[in-house]
C-alpha cells in the first residue's frame, strides 16, 4: 500500500515563530488532507488538498502531486497551535479511507 | 447538528470479553469509517461503509465487525478482546458530495483490555 511519511516527527517552537510540516507519499494521490489532533484528542480537518495552495487564517497548505509532497504552514504560532498535525492520502479509491502519516508533534512554548 | 458522537467514552474489557462501540452521526453522510491509533502512531483504517447495507474491510480488520442497517449509525463489535485490542477508536464520516470528501471525526473511544 501507499506510504505516507511526515517529517519533522517533533517540533519546538516558541510563539509567534513560522513553521513547515512536510508530508511524503510514495504514490500518485487524488488528494489529501491535513488534520490536527489537539491535546485532548479530538481530530480536526484543516485543508482538503489535491493539488495546489489554500489558505486558511494563519495556515496554508501546497501540494505538489506530481512530486508526491505536501507542506503546511503555520505563520505567528500561537499555544493553541500545540497537537499532533496528520496528512492522510486515499487508502484505495475514495477519500473516505484514509492512510495516515505517523505525524508531526508540536509544541508551542511562551 | 451534532456532528459524529460515539459512546462509551472510556471502557475497561477483560480479555474474552465482548463489546459494542457506538457511532452516530446526523449529517446524512453516505461514508463512514472506523480507525484505530495507537500511542506514537496514526491513525489505521478497521472497517467502512459506503452506505446503509453495504461494508467493507480496511487495513487491520481481524478481531471487528460491523454492520450498517442505518444512514445514522455504524456500531463497531469486538467479538472477543484481546489486549492487542488496547487503543483509541474514532469514528468518522464524510459527505456525499464527490470531490469534497473532508473526514469529519468523532471524538473517540479509549478501550483498555486487560
Amino acid at each position: 500500500g501507499i506510504q505516507v511519511e511526515q517529517s519533522p516527527p517533533d517540533l519546538i517552537l516558541q510563539e509567534g515563530a513560522n513553521s513547515t510540516l512536510r508530508c511524503n507519499f510514495s504514490d500518485s494521490v487524488n488528494n489529501l488532507q491535513w488534520f490536527h489532533q489537539n491535546p485532548w484528542g479530538q481530530l480536526i480537518n484543516l485543508f482538503y488538498i489535491p493539488s495546489g495552495t489554500k489558505q486558511n487564517g494563519r495556515l496554508s497548505a501546497t501540494t505538489v502531486a506530481t512530486e508526491r509532497y505536501s507542506l503546511l504552514y503555520i505563520s505567528s504560532s500561537q499555544t493553541t497551535d500545540s497537537g499532533v498535525y496528520f496528512c492522510a492520502v486515499p487508502y484505495t479509491g475514495t477519500a473516505s479511507k484514509l492512510t495516515f502519516g505517523t505525524g508531526t508533534r508540536l509544541q508551542v512554548t511562551l | 447538528n451534532a456532528g459524529v458522537t460515539q459512546t462509551p467514552k472510556f471502557q475497561v474489557l477483560k480479555t474474552g470479553q465482548s463489546m459494542t462501540l457506538q457511532c452516530a452521526q446526523d449529517m446524512n453522510h453516505e461514508y463512514m469509517s472506523w480507525y484505530r491509533q495507537d500511542p506514537g502512531m496514526g491513525l489505521r483504517l478497521i472497517h467502512y461503509s459506503v452506505g446503509a447495507g453495504i461494508t467493507d474491510q480496511g487495513e487491520v480488520p481481524n478481531g471487528y465487525n460491523v454492520s450498517r442497517s442505518t444512514t445514522e449509525d455504524f456500531p463497531l463489535r469486538l467479538l472477543s478482546a484481546a489486549p492487542s485490542q488496547t487503543s483509541v477508536y474514532f469514528c468518522a464520516s464524510s459527505p456525499p458530495n464527490r470531490g469534497q470528501e473532508t473526514q469529519y471525526f468523532g471524538p473517540g473511544t479509549r478501550l483498555l483490555v486487560l
